[in-house]
């Protein structure tokens, strides 16, 4: 069965402690790994695709990782305004469908 | 920019109402989605549309229904709504292809009561 799952489910940091959210899953062959980030109240906000192994991308103070069972979105300095859920979804090969984990709640403190 | 519109961003129904919850999207994408949202569960599916009048059942179809008369509207109906319908509606667009990413609306704040 394919499964995302994201830990931990909440972070606190600093304004500026550097940190790493991780997204595991399992999947018929991988079509893509997504990243959303979702503010309180809001829809989720596409952050980055990743379709293969070794594949790295970076906006701003934000970089994701792929490797053949799991993702790193690795935030460095963060500030207040990074603070949000971030999700995780991956598509299996066939198939429209995106299956989501349940998130990370990263707080960022001044 | 992607946009991807929905009717309400709050929605306040009494138990055994009909519910329509409305989606646009500006992009000419093929593919529509319609998402409940929460608590501990994180994003589940409740249907998609491929193309004009095409529907598919996701993961939790059950109470719930789907129309698509034009390519950039989609809408997601409750025909007798139930308290355990209380939940974030969104919905999101993408192209038709391998690989091609959602786009999401605002989401619906649904509560019934």
């Amino acid at each position: 069965e394919d499964q995302v799952t994201q830990s931990p489910e909440a972070l606190r940091l600093q304004e500026g402690e550097s940190s790493s959210l991780n997204c595991s899953y399992t999947v018929s062959g991988l079509r893509g790994l997504f990243w959303y980030r979702q503010d309180p109240g809001k829809g989720p906000e596409f952050l980055f695709t990743l379709y293969s192994a070794g594949e790295e991308k970076e906006k701003e103070r934000l970089k994701a990782t792929l490797t053949k069972k799991e993702s790193f979105l690795h935030i460095t300095a963060p500030k207040p305004e990074d603070s949000a859920t971030y999700l995780c979804a991956v598509q299996a090969r066939y198939t429209d469908k995106l299956i989501f984990g349940t998130g990370t709640r990263l707080q960022v403190f001044p | 920019d992607v946009k991807v519109t929905q009717s309400s961003r709050y929605l306040v129904k009494r138990t055994g109402e009909k519910v329509f919850l409305e989606c646009v999207q500006d992009m000419d994408h093929e593919n529509m989605f319609w998402y409940r949202q929460d608590p501990g569960l994180g994003l589940r599916l409740i249907y998609f549309s491929y193309d004009v009048k095409m529907k598919e059942k996701g993961d939790i179809p059950e109470g719930y229904s789907v129309s698509r008369e034009k390519k950039e509207r989609f809408s997601l109906i409750l025909e007798s709504a139930s308290t355990n319908q209380t939940s974030m509606y969104l919905c999101a667009s993408s192209l038709n292809g391998p690989q091609e990413t959602q786009y999401f609306g605002p989401g619906t704040r649904l509560l019934v009561l």
